[in-house]
């Protein structure tokens, strides 16, 4: 069973301009859930979609976005990126809403 | 919403000893509580979990223990190796309630010195 795969692995963006982010769960999982991973914030909670609603939201700007497809793929958005939006973005897929999560490798987006 | 605080940042054990990290959680509809190991450059991996039914789960050298009454779960590793050097993070969770998002603690650094 193919794991959680997130594309691009690596992404350099200037500021102000948009990035969009790819995520496909484990076969079968209807939740994906996204974070952003900083060394000083650890693990924060952006969004979580399940059968293409957005169930959770966490506390991120308007400019962070999200969807989920009839597939359960799921994207998220950055518009108008800023230096501090450097980080690794982790998504993760779910059975179910709360249920065990796995992790993909993640996108590391810098913004210069 | 939940607040899950984790302790201590950066742990460092000698090969052999045992290590313990500890967290708290402010919600006390809270019911699903996993660790995850991030190694360096590596995706969080799910090592073990506990949901609050019960007060204590093991997997060989890993343990996890749930106090409900005190809000604070702790995860236990005996006889370190240095291959258990990672990050460690705990969650907390509503599974199946309103508030089912994964909250994270801010993570452990562990160190195993050989």
């Amino acid at each position: 069973k193919a794991g959680v795969t997130q594309t691009p692995r690596y992404l350099i963006k200037t500021r102000g301009q948009q990035v969009t982010l790819s995520c496909s769960p484990i076969s079968g999982h209807r939740s994906v859930s996204w974070y952003q991973q900083t060394p000083g914030q650890g693990l924060q909670f952006l969004f979580e979609y399940f059968s293409e609603t957005q169930r959770n939201k966490g506390n991120f700007p308007g400019r962070f976005s999200g969807r989920q497809f009839s597939n359960s793929r799921s994207e998220m958005n950055v518009s108008t990126l800023e230096l501090g939006d450097s980080a690794l973005y982790l998504c993760a897929s779910s059975l179910a809403l709360g249920s065990e999560a796995f992790f993909g490798q993640g996108t590391r987006l810098t913004v210069v | 919403g939940e607040n899950v605080e984790q302790h201590p940042s950066t742990l460092s054990v000698q090969e052999g000893d045992s290590a313990v990290i500890k967290c708290t959680y402010s919600d006390s509809a809270s019911n699903y509580f996993p660790w995850y190991k991030q190694e360096l450059g590596k995706r969080p991996q799910l090592i073990i979990d506990i949901r609050s039914n019960v007060g204590e789960k093991k997997d060989q050298r890993i343990a996890v223990t749930l106090n409900k009454t005190a809000k604070h779960f702790s995860l236990h590793i005996t006889e370190t190796q240095p291959e258990d050097s990672a990050v460690y993070f705990c969650a907390a969770s509503d599974s199946g309630g309103s508030n089912y998002k994964l909250t994270f603690g801010k993570g452990t650094l562990l160190t195993v010195n050989p």
